[in-house]
Parts: structure tokens; sequence; C-alpha cells
């Protein structure tokens, strides 16, 4: 499968603390997106890092990536219940034509 | 805009029998994509078109699925005959073409076959 996948499954965490998401692929990239999902819904684009980008921020949001361990990290800050959502990275295929979504991990936010 | 549009948002029906499931993309975007989400395989990557034309359909699990594309505003998911294996969210996706840096989702398409 060239799925990634996220880690951990699911996460629970108190409102105001800090979230951490990972991901890990395995072909070549040419970048790397996170979403969201909440549930019953589709997916939205949350973030975009580059092959030649090593950390990205947008808010709340922190990405990193790793393409020497094909990996990346998405950090969540100072989280609210209404970050509650299962979150995915997606990887493109090299040619950026194609997505491929790992597993996804399941946050928790608890008021 | 009103965002990729999908129908039915729910769709129960006896193995067998022929679904058709139905996707208007966002106006401008000639990049469409079909995926199957279920909690044993998360997110498989169906099929996807650019430009009306389908790309690459290896994700399709049989040939009990097809998929077309006939104009730009419009596709379809058929699966005939269904099967409760089947049973999962459809979800269809647009972009615009090039380098794709963002995918739109739709709501997707419960499907449940028994």
């Amino acid at each position: 499968s060239q799925q990634g996948e996220e880690d951990p499954q699911a996460l629970s965490i108190q409102e105001g603390e800090n979230a951490t998401m990972n991901c890990s692929y395995k072909t070549s990239i040419n970048n790397l997106q996170w979403y969201r999902q909440n549930s019953g819904r589709g997916l939205v684009h949350l973030i975009l890092i580059r092959s030649n980008e090593r950390e990205k921020h947008s808010g709340r949001l922190r990405v990193t990536l790793d393409t020497s361990k094909k990996s990346s990290s998405l950090l969540i800050t100072a989280s609210r219940a209404a970050d509650t959502a299962s979150y995915f990275c997606a990887t493109g295929d090299g040619t950026g034509n194609q997505f491929y979504f790992g597993t996804g991990t399941s946050l928790t936010v608890i008021p | 805009d009103a965002g990729v549009i999908q129908s039915p948002r729910h769709e129960v029906t006896e193995m067998g029998q022929e679904v058709t499931l139905r996707c208007k993309p966002i106006s401008g975007h000639n990049s469409l994509f079909w995926y199957r989400q279920t909690m044993m395989r998360g997110l498989e990557l169906l099929i996807y078109f650019n430009n009306n034309v389908p790309i690459d359909d290896s994700g399709m699990p049989e040939d009990r699925f097809s998929a077309k594309m006939p104009n730009a505003s419009f596709s379809t998911l058929k699966i005939q005959p269904s099967e409760p294996r089947d049973s999962a969210v459809y979800f269809c996706a647009s972009a615009t073409s090039g380098v794709h840096e963002k995918l739109f989702f739709g709501s997707g398409t419960q499907l449940s076959v028994l």
C-alpha cells in the first residue's frame, strides 16, 4: 500500500494542552498535506509542507517534515474542544497528481 | 461557491442491486478523485480523473465498480452488483490541475448494502 500511517491512532487530551500526531509514509513526495475530518463530514485541508521545507506554521498548527525519515508531525497548540476530529496526512506520489491518505489520528479534546 | 456536491448522502440497498453515486466538482476544477473510507482500510483512492479522462483506476477494487466523467461538472461511481463488503463512505474530491496542492472534499455518501 502507498498509504501513510499516523501515530497514535487515538489521542485524548485536556483543553489547553498541546496535541502532537505523527505521520510516516513510504514513497518520495513533492509535498505532504494534513487534513481534518469532523465526524460524518468530508475532509478539510489544513496545511501543506513542501519537500524542501522542514517546518511550517499556520495559526495554532505547526508541521514538520523529515524527508530522510519519511515522516511528518502535526502539532496543535493550546487545543480546544472544537479541535476534536480525525486528522490525516496525505502524500503526493511525486507527480503531484494523486494523493494517498494515512489511517488517521482520532483526537479528543476534553473541555 | 457551493463546494463539491455529492448525492445521495445516504444509500441503503440490498445485495445484488445497482448503486450509483454522483458528484459535482467545484466549477473550474479539472481534477476529480473518488475515495472510499472504511474503518478497516481507511481512505482508499479508487480512481482519478483529469480533464474528464480517467488517469488511474488501479484502486478500483474489481469489475463491479465503474466510474465515468461525461463532462467537467459531473461524475458517477457505479457498483453493479453491490455486495455487503461495499458498505463504506464514498467521497468525491476535486482540485485544480497541475500539481495538486489542495483537495476539496464533498460530504460523502454513506452506503449500506444489506
